[in-house]
């Protein structure tokens, strides 16, 4: 099945730098969506990029799907960015395969 | 435009127990599949429902079942609870059907089993 990689695994910064984050996938997806999960659990979408570039504000995304690979950029960090990021793609089966997170933690 | 919404938040069960968690679907919605997200892991496919069947399964033994009801709302149930069920169960609405399109999260249910 499709193997789902994050990196780096842990972030911690300072408010106000910047961040990307890394994705990589092991073969074609047709969805592609960023998740923050917040310290309560919420999971929120970021982003619904299967290819191309987004943005919404701070937070912009890019995928490139003929090297299966996405990035998350966050700009002037906020401690309200902090929590754990995640990426999932559709797999079989109808589910989408997660990796495992990339635990941001931003410093006042 | 309402959430995906999930009650009851929090849950504590026995072994041996039984327990059904429920989810309402973003308005305008008509697949619901669930997760379940043990600390500090991703979350897992547990299943899919579109029409009120069940459409694709990830690696869950039957005691996990599901209901999806005309209004497109959702029930999962667990049977014989064991002490690896303590989790987070996340529910996501799509609309689109059969697949794994833009999904929409809810809060999800902690469920503690003792």
């Amino acid at each position: 099945g499709i193997q789902v990689e994050q990196s780096p695994p842990d972030l911690i910064l300072q408010e106000g730098a910047n961040s990307t984050l890394r994705c990589n996938f092991s073969d074609s997806v047709n969805n592609l969506q960023w998740f923050h999960q917040n310290p309560w659990g919420q999971l929120i979408n970021l982003f619904y990029i299967p290819s191309g570039t987004k943005q919404n504000g701070r937070l912009s995304a890019t995928t490139v799907a003929t090297e299966r690979y996405s990035l998350l950029y966050i700009s002037s960090s906020q401690t309200t960015d902090s929590g754990v990021y995640f990426c999932a793609v559709d797999g079989s089966n109808y589910q989408l395969i997660w990796g495992a997170g990339t635990k941001l933690i931003i410093k006042p | 435009e309402t959430g995906v919404t999930q009650s009851p938040t929090h849950l504590i069960k026995t072994r041996g127990q039984q327990v059904t968690l429920r989810c309402s679907s973003q308005s305008g919605h008509n697949t619901v599949s669930w997760y379940q997200q043990a600390l500090g892991q991703g979350p897992q496919f547990i299943f899919q429902y579109y029409r009120e069947e069940e459409n694709g399964r990830g690696n869950f033994p039957p005691r996990f079942s599901g209901l999806q009801f005309p209004n497109y709302s959702s029930e999962l149930n667990v049977n014989a609870l064991e002490l690896d069920d303590s989790a987070l169960y996340l529910c996501a609405s799509s609309l689109g059907g059969i697949g794994a399109y833009e999904q929409y999260f809810g809060p999800g249910t902690r469920l503690t089993v003792t």
